[in-house]
C-alpha cells in the first residue's frame, strides 16, 4: 500500500528557507490522479493547509503563505517537495505530506509528520 | 483564527452520543463537501468522514456526518474510550481557493 514519508532538517534559522521532501513508496507518484499536499500543525494548535501539486506541476497555495511557498515534484525519484522562504518562529510546526485523489479531493493517506523548529 | 468554527472541547461518558459542530460560510461549507478527521495526539490525522456523510471502509458506523446550509456536524454514538482524540472539520473555500480547517475539538471520554 502507498506510504508517505517526510524528510528534511529539523532546525532552520530565522530568515532562511525551510526545505522538506515527501517520498512516496508502494506506488508511483505519477499513477492515478492525485494531488500531493503539505499541511502543517504548530504545537497545540490546529491544521493549516500549505499547498498542493499535481504531477503535471500545477500548484495551488494557501493565500496566506503564497508569497513564500514553492512546491515541486520529481517523478523520477517518486518525491515532491516544499520550500518555505523567509521563515520565522511562527513557522515552527509539525509538517505533514498527504495524498488527495482528484476524484474525491480528500486527504486519504498522510505521512507521519516531521517537526521543524525555526530558531537561531 | 480558523475559517471554520468548532467548539474547543466536548465530552461524554461511555455509551453516550456526542455531537461536534462545524460552522462556516457560503463560500466554504455552503458550497462544498465537508470532511472530518480524527487525530490522536502525537499521530497524523485519520480520515473519518468524506463527502459530508460518507464513511471510508474500516470506520465504524458509530461515526456519522451531516451538513445543512453553512454548518456541519459529526456525531459519535456508543462512545468508547478509544474515541478520545482531536476532531477536525475541513472543506474547500471557493473565495480563498484553499483548503480550510476548523480549529479542532478535543473529545474527552469521562
Amino acid at each position: 500500500q502507498v506510504q508517505l514519508q517526510e524528510s528534511g532538517p529539523g532546525l532552520v534559522k530565522p530568515s532562511q528557507t525551510l526545505s522538506l521532501t515527501c517520498t512516496v513508496s508502494g506506488g508511483s507518484i505519477s499513477s492515478g490522479s492525485y494531488y500531493w499536499n503539505f499541511i502543517r500543525q504548530p504545537a497545540g494548535k490546529g491544521l493549516q493547509w500549505i499547498g498542493r501539486i499535481y504531477t503535471s506541476g500545477d500548484t495551488n497555495y494557501n493565500p496566506s503563505l503564497k508569497s513564500r511557498v514553492t512546491m515541486s515534484v520529481d517523478t523520477s525519484k517518486n518525491q515532491f517537495s516544499l520550500k518555505l522562504a523567509s521563515v520565522t518562529a511562527a513557522d515552527t510546526a509539525v509538517y505533514y505530506c498527504a495524498r488527495a485523489p482528484t476524484s474525491d479531493d480528500v486527504f486519504d493517506i498522510w505521512g507521519q509528520g516531521t517537526m521543524v523548529t525555526v530558531s537561531s | 483564527q480558523s475559517v471554520l468554527t468548532q467548539p474547543p472541547s466536548a465530552s461524554g461518558t461511555p455509551g453516550q452520543r456526542v455531537t461536534i459542530s462545524c460552522s462556516g460560510s457560503s463560500s466554504n461549507i455552503g458550497s462544498n463537501f465537508v470532511y472530518w478527521y480524527q487525530q490522536v495526539p502525537g499521530t497524523a490525522p485519520k480520515l473519518l468522514i468524506y463527502r459530508s456523510n460518507q464513511r471510508p471502509s474500516g470506520v465504524p458506523d458509530r461515526f456519522s456526518g451531516s451538513k445543512s446550509g453553512t454548518s456541519a456536524s459529526l456525531a459519535i454514538s456508543g462512545l468508547r474510550s478509544e474515541d478520545e482524540a482531536d476532531y477536525y472539520c475541513a472543506t474547500w473555500d471557493d473565495s480563498l481557493s484553499a483548503w480550510v480547517f476548523g480549529g479542532g475539538t478535543r473529545l474527552t471520554v469521562l
